[in-house]
């Protein structure tokens, strides 16, 4: 089974350039996430999606924006980015519909460089 | 405000020997404790969760965790450690301010040594 599978893997952008970061599941979860990952800080959550069609700012959402496309897909945007937004991401994934406490699928993160 | 925090940036243990990875909560309600562990360049991969009833949990790969509620603790323990289970440890509580979403400790590196 692929699970939660990120693309692109590594990216190299410019100060002022955008991109959009792509998920897509597998498994019919419910809800999704967007994670960012820095040396020291853990993981902050930037958005999700508790279903398809809705949408919330997570801990950390200046600068992003997202569309969840339909069940499958969560997609992050960067409209300009920003040599702060360096980071790994993260695109995680949970079935809610069995509970609320279930555990979160990852991806393998997409390594953003801004220069 | 909930937190998560895991005050060892690095635990280091001799193979055979048991190990604990240690991780104290703050939340204003019921604790939902999740670990989680990563490998390099991997994403994180689901251990343990702690909802309610015993508090000794048992994971996946031999890990348990103890569920210490007048400590606000929840500590990561294995009674054998093998150098494969080198790895980073994260630590994190549900949130109740963002739907389902986690909110995680800074990570504790794990090292094994033969």
């Amino acid at each position: 089974n692929a699970g939660v599978t990120q693309t692109p893997k590594f990216q190299v952008l410019k100060t002022g350039q955008s991109m959009t970061l792509q998920c897509a599941q597998d498994m019919n979860h419910n809800s999704m996430y967007w994670y960012r990952q820095d040396p020291g800080m853990g993981l902050r959550l930037i958005y999700y999606s508790a279903s398809e069609g809705t949408t919330d700012k997570g801990e950390v959402p200046n600068g992003y924006n997202v569309s969840r496309l339909n069940k499958r897909e969560f997609s992050l945007r960067l409209e300009s980015a920003a040599p702060s937004q360096t980071s790994v991401y993260f695109c995680a994934s949970s079935e809610q519909g069995q509970g609320p406490n279930q555990p979160q699928h990852f991806g393998d993160g997409t390594r953003l460089s801004i220069l | 405000a909930q937190s998560v925090a895991q005050p060892e940036d690095q635990v280091n243990v001799a193979e055979g020997n048991p190990l604990t990875v240690k991780c104290t909560y703050s939340v204003s309600g019921n604790p939902y404790l999740f670990w989680y562990v990563q490998y390099p360049n991997r994403g994180l991969q689901f251990l343990l969760k702690y909802i309610t009833g015993d508090n000794l949990v048992k994971g996946s790969y031999g890990f348990e965790a103890e569920f210490n509620k007048s400590q606000t603790s929840f500590h990561l323990k294995k009674p054998s450690a093998l150098v494969s289970d080198s790895a980073l440890y994260f630590c994190a509580v549900r949130s109740y301010q963002a739907g389902t979403a986690l909110i995680f400790g800074k990570g504790t590196t794990l090292s094994v040594s033969s």
